[in-house]
């Protein structure tokens, strides 16, 4: 079947500091591969994707690689603000005959300190 | 603005009532969908609608019927509300169902459940 696994939070962090969130799948097929985020009291928004294998998705300063042969998507940023203090939701999308499935991981709640 | 949006924001009631929680996006979308939030954050989609027509369906006990009068509308109507139907519920659209790529969902602001 299909599932997302990510790391377990808290993350906490000092503002600056580098920040990695864990995410591993399984999936049969070639799934795409999402990061939301999550801002306290709001629904989500789609931080970066990537359709296929070695894509790289990037913004606002995340990026995250689709790696086939680890079947990962780790979420990376070189320096995090407080601002960016949220839940991040790694979500996969299987190829299942077009329908346009979301299927999400528990989600890493990052908290960064001044 | 152009949004998802969901109504109500928060609603409390009883164990045993019936209610309804009602999605509209101006987006122009044609797939719209509804996720269950539990008290984990653990996000899981339960139903989605293409161009009215339902094309998800997963796993939800029959005491939750969605219904999609048009495109730009999906309500979720729960019957014989229980306690584990706490949670927040969440409404996203998206363009198309994504034969061959995936299309962006777009999530509205949530309603948070609390059954007493």
């Amino acid at each position: 079947g299909n599932s997302v696994t990510q790391m377990e939070g808290p993350v906490t962090l000092s503002e600056e500091a580098f920040l990695t969130i864990n995410c591993t799948y399984t999936a049969t097929g070639y799934p795409s591969l999402f990061w939301y985020v999550q801002y306290p009291g709001e629904g989500l928004q789609l931080l970066l994707k990537a359709t296929k294998a070695d894509d790289k998705g990037s913004n606002k300063g995340f990026e995250a690689t689709y790696r086939k042969e680890t079947t990962s998507f780790h979420l990376e940023k070189g320096s995090v603000q407080v601002s960016d203090s949220a839940v991040y939701f790694c979500a996969l999308s299987p190829y299942s005959g077009g329908y346009n499935k979301l299927i999400f991981g528990a989600g890493t709640r990052l908290a960064v300190h001044p | 603005d152009t949004a998802v949006s969901q109504t109500p924001k928060y609603l409390v009631t009883q164990m045993g009532n019936d209610k309804s929680i009602k999605c509209e996006q101006n987006l122009g979308h044609d797939t719209m969908y509804w996720y269950k939030q539990d008290s984990k954050k653990f996000l899981k989609i339960m139903f989605s609608y293409n161009n009215k027509e339902l094309i998800i369906n997963e796993t939800v006990p029959n005491r939750f019927s969605p219904k999609s009068p048009d495109k730009a509308h999906l309500n979720l109507h729960i019957n014989s509300l229980e306690l584990g139907d706490s949670a927040v519920y969440f409404c996203a659209s998206s363009q198309g169902v994504g034969t061959s790529g995936y299309n962006e969902q777009f999530f509205g602001p949530g309603t948070r459940l609390t059954v007493l």
